[in-house]
């Protein structure tokens, strides 16, 4: 299977403590999304990488989160002292250009 | 910025019978336009995208949808439903925020249930 995959797929953790999660895209795909969607939203962007570079944030973000990307390849997206409100699924994509391809997301809960 | 609409939370119909679900956008320039559909628990697939040429566009399962720039839509469409596609379904807009990104804007969703 060649698609976007995440890791890992649930996780629950107790408020105040660091999370993180891992998304492999499809190789060829330069660029690389991460989206939040909380419960009868829509996703919701959060941050943009191409290639290994880090161009775009929403202030969404807040400094609690950290997402990296080194070498280009996998990525890994952080949340440091987690809040009640940060439960939500987390969702990465990849593309070419446009036109995503999602995973199946990671679902967080914050008890 | 842009937006999107769907002013359908959720819809019922029943195997066999059409399908329309509405889309509204929002944006200054030529939109990039694209519909998702989700299983409970799952990601997001795509079902068709529109970027520019025929506004009538094929995508898969057998789902259509068509461009209407006049009246900013960009409704999805089924002749006929199957209990398989009881989902949740997403309208997106695509827009290039300038660090070559495509950020998309998606809807609130249209939760399509199908009763036999």
């Amino acid at each position: 299977d060649t698609g976007v995959s995440q890791n890992p797929r649930h996780k629950i953790t107790k408020r105040g403590q660091n999370v993180t999660f891992r998304c492999d895209p499809i190789s060829e795909h330069n660029r690389l999304y991460w989206y939040r969607q909380t419960l009868g939203q829509g996703p919701e962007f959060l941050t943009y990488f191409q290639n290994e570079a880090q161009l775009e944030k929403s202030r969404l973000l807040s400094d609690r989160f950290s997402a990296e990307r080194p070498k280009g390849s996998f990525s890994t997206l952080e949340i440091q002292r987690t809040e009640q409100g940060d439960s939500a699924m987390y969702l990465c994509a990849s593309s070419l250009a446009l036109g995503y391809t999602f995973g199946s997301g990671t679902r967080l809960t914050v008890v | 910025a842009q937006s999107v609409t769907q002013p359908d939370i959720h819809i019922t119909v029943s195997e066999g019978a059409s399908l329309e679900l509405r889309c509204n956008y929002s944006y200054g320039a030529t939109p990039y336009l694209f519909w998702y559909v989700q299983s409970p628990g799952q990601g997001l697939q795509l079902l068709l995208k529109y970027f520019s040429g025929d506004t009538l566009v094929q995508g898969i399962k057998g789902f259509e949808a068509e461009f209407k720039r006049s009246q900013s839509s960009f409704n999805l469409r089924k002749p006929s439903v199957h209990w398989s596609d009881a989902a949740e379904y997403f309208c997106a807009v695509g827009a290039d925020s300038g660090a070559g990104s495509y950020q998309l804007t998606f809807g609130k969703g249209t939760k399509l249930s199908v009763i036999p």
